[in-house]
């Protein structure tokens, strides 16, 4: 069974950068596969912030395109997600998931539980 | 880029059938697939492909597909449905982008 977990500071100040990881288990990311971020402001829907293949490629939202940075270290089985400048804006619950990707359809079939982060002073 | 549009809230009875859409352009080239979240969990998928199940997602949720619009069907409701339901596809740029709908609120009655 797949099975992801975040892990990051749960609070973060403005104009700081916002550093979680996310650890995989029950699969080995060299194995191929997108992994992906997506956050989920209090009471709002869901919004991706982008992708990374097994071989480093990545794909970001262009909103956050400019802040992002996702990487990934085999070694670890993990990814990771840099969000640099914070405002009050990117407080949200930001998930890791799999992303499997077809001609016809992009979707994410396994998620971590999530993790919450405040931006604030 | 794209976007995908939802009914902000739907309700159905007990028991009944309940359709939950979600639009756009790139529903065009590509098919969507759905997620259920309840309050405080993480997103779970229902449906994806064409109309593909994974394991584990009861067979009274079925997915279709027609023009820019995407359809997640719920055929006899429970209880336990009542949920967020969004959509996602990928992005008609061909930039390899992901999009999300706002997301559904389900209401069973």
């Amino acid at each position: 069974q797949v099975q992801l977990q975040e892990s990051g500071p749960g609070l973060v100040k403005p104009s700081e950068t916002l550093s979680l990881t996310c650890a995989v288990s029950g699969y080995s990311i060299s194995s191929g596969y997108y992994w992906g971020w997506i956050r989920q402001p209090p009471g709002k829907g869901l919004e991706w912030i982008g992708s990374i293949y097994h071989s480093g490629s990545t794909y970001y939202n262009p909103s956050l395109k400019s802040r992002v940075t996702i990487s990934v270290d085999t070694s670890k089985n993990q990814f990771s997600l840099k969000l640099s400048s914070v405002t009050a804006a990117d407080t949200a619950v930001y998930y890791c998931a799999r992303q499997l990707t077809t001609v016809t359809n992009y979707y994410f079939d396994y998620w971590g539980q999530g993790t919450l982060v405040t931006v604030s002073s | 880029s794209s976007e995908l549009t939802q009914d902000p809230a739907v309700s159905v009875a007990l028991g009944q059938t309940v359709r939950i859409t979600c639009q756009g352009d790139s529903l065009r080239s590509y098919y969507a697939s759905w997620y259920q979240q309840k309050p405080g969990q993480a997103p779970v998928l229902v449906i994806y492909g064409k109309n593909n199940r994974p394991s584990g997602i009861p067979d009274r949720f079925s997915g279709s597909s027609s023009g820019n619009t995407a359809s997640l069907t719920i055929t006899g409701a429970q209880a336990e449905d009542e949920a967020d339901y969004y959509c996602n596809s990928r992005d008609s740029s061909g930039n390899h982008f992901v999009v999300f709908g706002g997301g559904t609120k389900l209401t069973v009655l």
